[in-house]
């Protein structure tokens, strides 16, 4: 069965740091992995999606990394901005878009 | 309305009561889901529609009862809830269910039941 763990759960850093949160999955036959952004209360917004034939997705200051091998995907957040504050999420498409999600990294970038 | 909307957005219930989520989606996709979210536990999704056909539902309880009467609606009708089902329940949509498609996701609906 397909487990996700984010590491860390939260994370609070001050405006203007690079951040990374990290995503890793049991089973290494996946579809895609996709990165969501959600605030308190909010559905969810797509942020990156990397199909599993490739190795890393950019977005502005976002950039998503995928080792498939190892079951491993990082988010990279450039430049944090206090609006960058939310829960961020990651699921992996395990086919027949049956995501599996993660629990979450809930972040908090101060000014 | 763009993209996948969600009514209502808010929803307290009492467990003898009969109510329904509505979601509608505008990018012309033809797959839709249904998502509970409860706190501190990941996403979990409860039914998968394509075509307005139900092909997955993923053991969840009779009390829950999803409805899609078109490619482009899809309803979830709630009876003799519990307090255990209060929870975000999200909408999410597909161009379909090939596995490159991208989900889009509904805003949620925040249901307590008392």
């Amino acid at each position: 069965k397909q487990e996700v763990t984010q590491i860390p759960a939260a994370l609070s850093v001050p405006e203007g740091e690079n951040l990374v949160l990290n995503c890793s999955f049991t089973d290494s036959a996946i579809y895609n992995l996709q990165w969501f952004r959600q605030d308190p209360g909010k559905g969810l917004t797509s942020l990156l999606l990397i199909q599993s034939s490739q190795r890393e997705q950019t977005s502005g200051r976002l950039n998503a990394s995928l080792d498939k091998s190892s079951g491993r995907s990082t988010l990279y957040i450039a430049a944090s901005q206090p609006g960058d504050s939310a829960t961020y999420l990651c699921a992996v498409n395990t086919g027949f878009q049956k995501l599996v999600f993660g629990t979450g990294t809930r972040l908090l970038v101060s000014p | 309305e763009t993209g996948v909307t969600q009514t209502p957005r808010h929803l307290v219930m009492g467990m003898t009561n009969k109510k329904s989520l509505k979601c509608e989606q505008h990018l012309g996709h033809n797959a839709m889901y249904w998502y509970k979210q409860s706190a501190k536990k990941p996403l979990e999704l409860m039914f998968v529609y394509s075509l307005e056909e139900r092909v997955e539902n993923n053991s969840v309880p009779s009390r829950f009862s999803p409805e899609c009467p078109n490619s482009s609606h899809l309803f979830l009708h709630l009876h003799t809830l519990q307090p255990e089902d209060s929870a975000l329940y999200l909408c999410a949509s597909s161009q379909d269910r090939a596995s490159i498609s991208e989900q889009f996701f509904g805003p949620g609906t925040r249901l307590t039941v008392l």
